[in-house]
C-alpha cells in the first residue's frame, strides 16, 4: 500500500515569513494529493489539492508543488499570519483508493 | 462540510461497554469513511463504504463494527474488543463516482467524536 512521510513534525515562522511542508509517498501511481489544515479540535479541512497531471497549483498565499519523478509534494504559505497556525496533513491517493494521510505539521506563526 | 454531522460530540464509556458513533450527511456522496485520529498521529483508516449495503475493512478495523443500510448514514459502533478506543473519530464522505464514471476524491469530514473510556 502507499506509505506517506511528513516533515517536519514542527514548524515555527514569524509572522510574515514563509512556511514549507512536505511530504514524500511512495506508490508511483498515486495520482491525488490534498492538503487539509486542522485547528484545534477541529475537523480537518481542505485548503488545497493537486492532481499528478500538473506540477504547481496556487490559491492566493497557499500554493503547492509536486514532483512525480521524486515522489515528493510539498505546501508553501507565504506572509504567514497567526490564523494560519494549525496542523497540516498531507495525504496521496491512487484512482479509487483510499487516501493515506501522512503525521501531521504542527504549523506555529509567532506575531 | 456543513453537511456531515456526527453526534454525540463527547461520549464517555465505561470500559466492557460497546458504543455507536452516529454520522449523516446530507451531501447525497456515496462513499463514506471512519478514521481514527490519536495525538501526534494522523488518521488512520478504521471502515469505508462506497455504496449502500457494502463496508470494507482499512487499516484498523479490529474492535470496530459498521452498517451502511442507508446513503446517508453510517454509523460505527466501538466494541469491546476495541483495546484502547480513546481517540478523536472522524467521519467523512466523497461522492464517488461522477456522472462521467470517473471517481472523484476530495473527501468532506464531520466535526468529530471525543471518545473517552473511563
Amino acid at each position: 500500500g502507499e506509505n506517506v512521510e511528513q516533515h517536519p513534525s514542527t514548524l515555527s515562522v514569524q509572522e510574515g515569513d514563509s512556511a514549507v511542508i512536505k511530504c514524500t509517498y511512495s506508490d508511483s501511481a498515486s495520482n491525488y494529493f490534498p492538503w487539509y489544515k486542522q485547528e484545534l479540535g477541529k475537523r480537518p479541512q481542505l485548503i488545497i489539492d493537486i492532481r499528478s497531471n500538473v506540477g504547481e497549483k496556487k490559491d492566493q498565499r497557499i500554493a503547492v508543488t509536486l514532483n512525480k519523478t521524486a515522489k515528493h509534494f510539498s505546501l508553501h504559505i507565504t506572509e504567514t499570519q497567526p490564523e494560519d497556525s494549525a496542523v497540516y496533513f498531507c495525504a496521496a491517493k491512487r484512482g479509487a483508493n483510499n487516501l493515506f494521510f501522512g503525521t501531521g505539521t504542527r504549523l506555529t506563526v509567532i506575531p | 462540510d456543513g453537511g456531515i454531522t456526527q453526534s454525540p460530540k463527547y461520549l464517555f464509556r465505561k470500559e466492557g461497554q460497546n458504543v455507536t458513533l452516529s454520522c449523516e450527511q446530507n451531501l447525497n456522496h456515496d462513499a463514506m469513511y471512519w478514521y481514527r485520529q490519536d495525538p501526534g498521529q494522523g488518521l488512520r483508516l478504521i471502515y469505508y463504504s462506497q455504496i449502500v449495503n457494502d463496508f470494507q475493512k482499512g487499516d484498523i478495523a479490529e474492535g470496530y463494527s459498521v452498517s451502511r443500510e442507508k446513503k446517508e448514514s453510517f454509523p460505527l459502533t466501538v466494541t469491546s474488543a476495541q483495546k484502547n478506543p480513546t481517540a478523536f473519530y472522524l467521519c467523512a464522505s466523497s461522492m464517488g463516482r461522477s456522472g462521467r464514471g470517473r471517481w472523484t476524491d476530495t473527501q468532506y469530514f464531520g466535526p468529530g467524536t471525543r471518545l473517552t473510556v473511563l
